[in-house]
């Protein structure tokens, strides 16, 4: 079992959709947790935390349940420009970041 | 957040030679890490760079095929010794700053490796 596990995806979905990540994680003392985005080409860059309290920025809505060791991500009203890799990611004890595989999402119009 | 210069950008190698990567940072951080991340994959932790030190390397990776260096807070270098074409790849450096409350992680450009 991957210790980060995504949607494999694609997901295509039409411009305006709301779409959803979700994400699980296999080691209780994680720490801390990300949502980070991937443009092709390009090196990921920090998208959101997520809080244990859930949080949004603008558009964008990140949950996390220690309990189920679950985390979400979702985007509301999808723009063109939110295409890319949306990579779940989670820190250990050790400040080191483990990996999801990412789920690439094309918005279409 | 710190901001990462990582040399070369890209590169073109012959196998059997050696690639030496560079990061320089803006200011002093706490951590400094190296990825490789193959086509179409998400990335896998190569190793830590320690100051000062030998890097911790994980399963999988050992240093003498990448010798890495951290001789001060700001700067790293991985090498990618005796090439070969499994070795092409992004290699990116990251960094991060242990701030109270804050763990933000910054990722160089990443060094586009192609060995021929």
């Amino acid at each position: 079992r991957k210790e980060v596990e995504q949607d494999p995806g694609p997901f295509n979905v039409p411009e305006g959709a709301t779409v959803a990540f979700n994400c699980t994680y296999s080691n209780s003392a994680s720490q801390s947790f990300f949502w980070y985005r991937q443009d092709c080409r390009k090196e990921p860059k920090l998208l959101m935390s997520v809080y244990s309290s859930g949080n949004e920025d603008g558009r964008f809505t990140a949950q996390l349940n220690r309990a189920s060791q679950y985390i979400s991500l979702l985007i509301r009203d999808s723009k063109l420009s939110d295409s890319a890799t949306y990579l779940c990611v989670v820190r250990d004890s050790n400040y080191q970041l483990i990996w999801g595989a990412g789920t690439k999402l094309i918005i279409k119009p | 957040s710190a901001v990462i210069s990582q040399k070369p950008s890209r590169d073109i190698c012959q196998r059997g030679t050696s690639l030496t990567i560079q990061c320089q940072v803006d200011s002093q951080v706490t951590m400094m890490f190296w990825y490789r991340q193959q086509p179409g994959q998400s990335l896998t932790l190569i190793a830590t760079a320690n100051q000062g030190s030998e890097a911790t390397y994980e399963s999988g990776f050992v240093i003498d095929k990448f010798p890495i260096s951290r001789p001060n807070l700001t700067f790293s270098t991985l090498t990618v010794s005796n090439m070969s074409p499994e070795d092409s790849s992004i290699y990116l450096c990251s960094v991060v700053t242990l701030t109270t409350g804050n763990y933000g992680y910054t990722f160089g450009s990443g060094t586009r490796l192609t060995v021929v």
